[in-house]
């Protein structure tokens, strides 16, 4: 059974910084299989990166995802103000699992 | 543009059944290439993914909550639903009922109910 595992937990960050954040997995996982969330407090998740590296529709270019086998990234290249919350990543192995998420939160 | 509202009582007694219908809106259950579903957050926690339904009603389920778990599709109705039987006070969550493009991700999110099982 694969296992996620995304660090830091939190990330403390100013508006226009660069926030990268990490997601392993367990095993080898395909990159076709491997999607970003963001999640904003009360609200539902939103998905951002889907395929390691493609941006779902109405995604800002600042956000891109890159990674293979065991390690995916999902970076932010200038935090704007509605950008902080909690991100999880979800892979897709015999059934689809969330990694426990990253906060980025205003430093 | 396609919209997924949750239904159903907020609040359910231990051992009971928790029962939750997903009404889809702007468009259509039975298009192929997409999986119904459900997925939960327990409140300050992670996204656990609950099973998934396609307009056929071809299931498949969390390994460690099948035993519990019915989920089914009326497509006339372009509803889907969940069914968690026996419930604890564990299984208090969000649910959110979402679209799945089978094997890939999660594209579409309704708004997420909040379900609280306690006596």
């Amino acid at each position: 059974e694969i296992v996620l595992t995304q660090s830091p937990g939190t990330l403390s960050l100013s508006p226009g910084e660069r926030a990268t954040l990490s997601c392993r997995a367990s095993q080898s996982v395909s990159s076709s299989y491997l999607a970003w969330y963001q999640q904003k407090p009360g609200q539902a998740p939103r998905l951002l990166i889907y395929g390691a590296s493609s941006r779902a529709t109405g995604i800002p270019d600042r956000f891109s995802g890159s990674g293979s086998g065991t390690d995916f990234t999902l970076t932010i290249s200038r935090l704007e103000p509605e950008d902080f919350a909690v991100y999880y990543c979800q892979q897709y192995g015999s059934s689809p699992l969330f990694g426990p998420g990253t906060k980025v939160d205003i430093k | 543009q396609l919209q997924l509202q949750e239904s159903g009582p907020g609040l359910v007694k231990p051992s009971e059944t928790l029962s939750l219908t997903c009404t889809v809106s702007g468009g259509s259950i039975s298009s192929s290439s997409y999986y119904w579903g459900w997925i939960r957050q327990p409140p300050g926690k992670g996204l656990e993914w609950i099973g998934s339904i396609y307009y056929s009603g071809s299931t498949y389920y969390n390994p460690s909550l099948k035993s519990r778990v019915t989920i089914s599709v009326d497509t006339s109705k372009n509803q889907f639903s969940l069914k968690l039987s026996s419930v604890t006070a564990a299984d208090t969550a969000v649910y959110y009922c979402v679209r799945e493009l089978l094997g890939y991700y999660f594209d579409y999110w309704g708004q997420g109910t909040l379900v609280t099982v306690s006596s």
